[in-house]
């Protein structure tokens, strides 16, 4: 057990759905990041929070937004989905705080979204 | 654009077969370089940070080294437990967030 906790493990859609994802970060840490991870594109990096705020944004597309809330835990909610969002979805967290040298993320186990 | 390529993309080896992982990059300005291993249906693990070149970290059979182009993963003597997938990511000097590499897929045959 990594200590990031990501619910559900699987789920499976249909197209033109709205889901959410949530992700519950290790103790202590303050930053979230949400990675996407399908078989053609490798890890591809959607958003991050620190503390509540968002802090970077990768190829995070419209349909798709986050949040985080004040006990730390993250929400990605993803909407009008297509077959082509089914992926896995990562979530990771960090302690480190942003601008300092990063010794890695801990990611969760993830949640695989089948879109039907 | 910061940019990560991994080779092979695929790796059978026999147990006790060492080889080596490639891991290029491209980056403007490096704060640090990152192996994972991601075994199927599950999250990344994370192995080792690296920072400058020259560097170099060992963990059991694993040795990652760092230039100022491209990183390896060396693998001694394997074991059929090390069969995973192995990620590289980097980390810019101005960004947040880790930029990975498709990754290697290794096998370690008995």
């Amino acid at each position: 057990d990594s200590g990031v906790t990501q619910t559900p493990k699987h789920l499976i859609t249909a197209t033109g759905q709205r889901v959410t994802l949530r992700c519950s970060p290790r103790s202590g840490d303050l930053s979230v990041y949400w990675y996407q991870q399908s078989l053609d594109q490798g890890l591809q990096f959607l958003i991050q929070y620190y503390n509540g705020e968002e802090r970077a944004k990768g190829n995070i597309l419209e349909r798709f937004s986050a949040q985080q809330f004040p006990d730390l835990h993250s929400e990605l909610n993803l909407s009008s989905l297509e077959l082509g969002d089914s992926a896995l979805y990562f979530c990771a967290s960090s302690g480190v705080v942003p601008g300092q040298l990063n010794y890695g993320y801990t990611f969760g186990s993830g949640t695989r979204l089948t879109v039907v | 654009e910061d940019q990560v390529t991994q080779s092979p993309e695929a790796l059978r080896l026999q147990e006790g077969e060492s080889s080596s992982l490639n891991c290029s990059y491209t980056v403007s300005g490096l704060r640090g370089l990152f192996w994972y291993r991601q075994d199927p249906g599950k999250g990344p693990e994370f192995l080792f940070t690296l920072y400058s070149a020259g560097e170099e970290k060992e963990k059991e059979r694993l040795k990652a080294t760092l230039t100022k182009k491209e990183s390896f993963l060396h693998i001694t003597a394997p074991k059929p437990e090390d069969s995973a997938t192995y990620l590289c990511a980097v980390q810019a000097n101005y960004g947040q967030n880790f930029v990975f590499g498709p990754g290697t897929r290794l096998s370690v045959l008995p």
